[in-house]
């Protein structure tokens, strides 16, 4: 299994751009999560879903956007990027035996790390 | 409000003593607690976890205790060495929530 994939591993945008950061997973998951991370700072939830065809908003969520069309699939879409989205973005999954109730370690991809100038 | 709070948020210990990082969860439903390790550039990796039914569990230099009457979990890390230094996180699923909560870190430095 390659767990968690994320893709690309770097990219730097300009002002108003948009871009889709790519996060497949093969464990059969169905809890998928977006994360960003900014320099010397912990893990802040963007968007997270906990199954096909349903998606919920985390902490930090303006500015982002998500679907979760398959299992394996969750990407994660910046429409207008402004400088305040640099980052490194992880994307995680888990599988949950019960709604509600997350129980079960996350598995980490590797990042993508965002620069926007 | 919900929260996971993490202390110290920096701890350099001298190569070969025990390191020992805390955790306070608000919810006392909460029944799992992992705890991550971050090396710089890299992801976040699971090193060990616990559930509500254990008050330690251990992996070699590595053990986590809980006390769930305080709501307190703790990683504690003996013999340290300088491959321990990475900044270490705890997590806890709080009030029914579909997502972990994380704790905002703590950077070790094991000095050799």
């Amino acid at each position: 299994n390659a767990g968690v994939t994320q893709t690309p591993k770097f990219r730097i945008l300009k002002i108003g751009q948009s871009m889709t950061l790519q996060c497949a997973q093969d464990m059969n998951h169905n809890y998928m999560y977006w994360y960003r991370q900014d320099p010397g700072m912990g893990l802040k939830l963007i968007y997270y879903s906990v199954g096909a065809g349903i998606t919920d908003k985390g902490e930090v969520p303006n500015g982002y956007n998500v679907s979760r069309s398959t299992t394996e699939d969750f990407p994660l879409r910046l429409e207008l990027a402004a400088p305040s989205q640099t980052s490194v973005y992880f994307c995680a999954s888990s599988y949950s035996y019960r709604m509600r109730y997350s129980n079960q370690p996350q598995h980490f991809g590797d990042g993508t790390r965002l620069s926007i100038l | 409000g919900e929260n996971v709070e993490q202390h110290p948020s920096t701890l350099s210990v001298q190569e070969g003593d025990s390191a020992v990082i805390k955790c306070t969860y608000s919810d006392s439903a909460s029944n799992y607690f992992p705890w991550y390790k971050q090396e710089l550039g890299k992801r976040p990796q699971l090193i060990i976890d616990i559930r509500s039914n254990v008050g330690e569990k251990k992996d070699q230099r590595i053990a986590v205790t809980l006390n769930k009457t305080a709501k307190h979990f703790s990683l504690h890390i003996t013999e340290t060495q300088p491959e321990d230094s990475a900044v270490y996180f705890c997590a806890a699923p709080l009030k029914g929530a579909n997502n972990l909560f994380f704790g905002t870190g703590t950077r070790l430095t094991v000095i050799p």
